[in-house]
């Protein structure tokens, strides 16, 4: 069966500091991986999606960047945070087919101070 | 670009059906999906629509109307459990599946 994990679940940083948040995919190969953000309250908005290796699409211009390494690997981000970048972060994946099914990660709670 | 639109708060009691509904533009529509978030969790799928008509899952059932850019999402026998923010997003083209969001409907279910 597949399953998604992200890491870390929650994490408080300093404005000006640097920002990895780490996805990973099992049990699937070639999987759309995406990254999402959610403000309190609020919907989700769609940051960085890949259809492949070192294939990326941003679709909000933002102070943070994605990589995908490995096939199954998706990586969040950022050189230095902004207050404005606090929220919930989650990565998705979606197989092929038309489904219309995404899978979410567990989230990661990013506070910046 | 694509819009959906959503209530953001829907209230009701235990035992009680409730519809969301969601109206959406976008173009190269292919099919309005439904997930569920519990605070501090991740969204999970509901359901998926492709095609007119409704789908059944158990207590939920989802609704599409292509022609009027509208779907619903129904959720009969409410309980406690089924207090939760619910999403829908649409599908965009091509191969690529770019999911939007609904700013999302709190629903709210009393005793």
């Amino acid at each position: 069966s597949q399953t998604i994990h992200q890491w870390p679940a929650t994490l408080v940083q300093p404005v000006g500091s640097p920002l990895s948040l780490e996805c990973t995919v099992e049990g699937t190969s070639n999987p759309n991986l995406y990254w999402y953000r959610q403000a309190a309250g609020r919907g989700l908005q769609l940051l960085f999606y890949s259809v492949g290796i070192g294939q990326i699409s941003s679709e909000v211009p933002q102070n943070l960047s994605a990589s995908r390494p490995q096939d199954r690997q998706f990586i969040l981000s950022s050189k230095k945070l902004l207050l404005s970048d606090s929220g919930f972060y989650l990565c998705a994946w979606a197989r092929g087919g038309d489904t219309g099914e995404l899978f979410f990660g567990e989230g990661s709670r990013l506070t910046v101070l | 670009g694509q819009s959906l639109e959503q209530p953001s708060e829907v209230t009701a009691v235990e035992g009680a059906i409730v519809q969301i509904n969601c109206t959406y533009q976008t173009s190269g529509f292919y099919g309005l999906s439904w997930y569920q978030q519990h605070d501090g969790g991740a969204p999970t799928f509901l359901s998926y629509n492709a095609l007119d008509g409704l789908e059944e899952t158990g207590r939920f059932s989802s609704f599409l109307s292509r022609s009027d850019s509208y779907g619903y999402l129904l959720l009969q026998e409410l309980q406690m459990k089924d207090s939760a923010s619910y999403f829908c997003a649409v599908r965009d083209g091509g191969g690529s599946y770019i999911p939007t969001f609904g700013r999302g409907t709190s629903l709210i279910v009393h005793p």
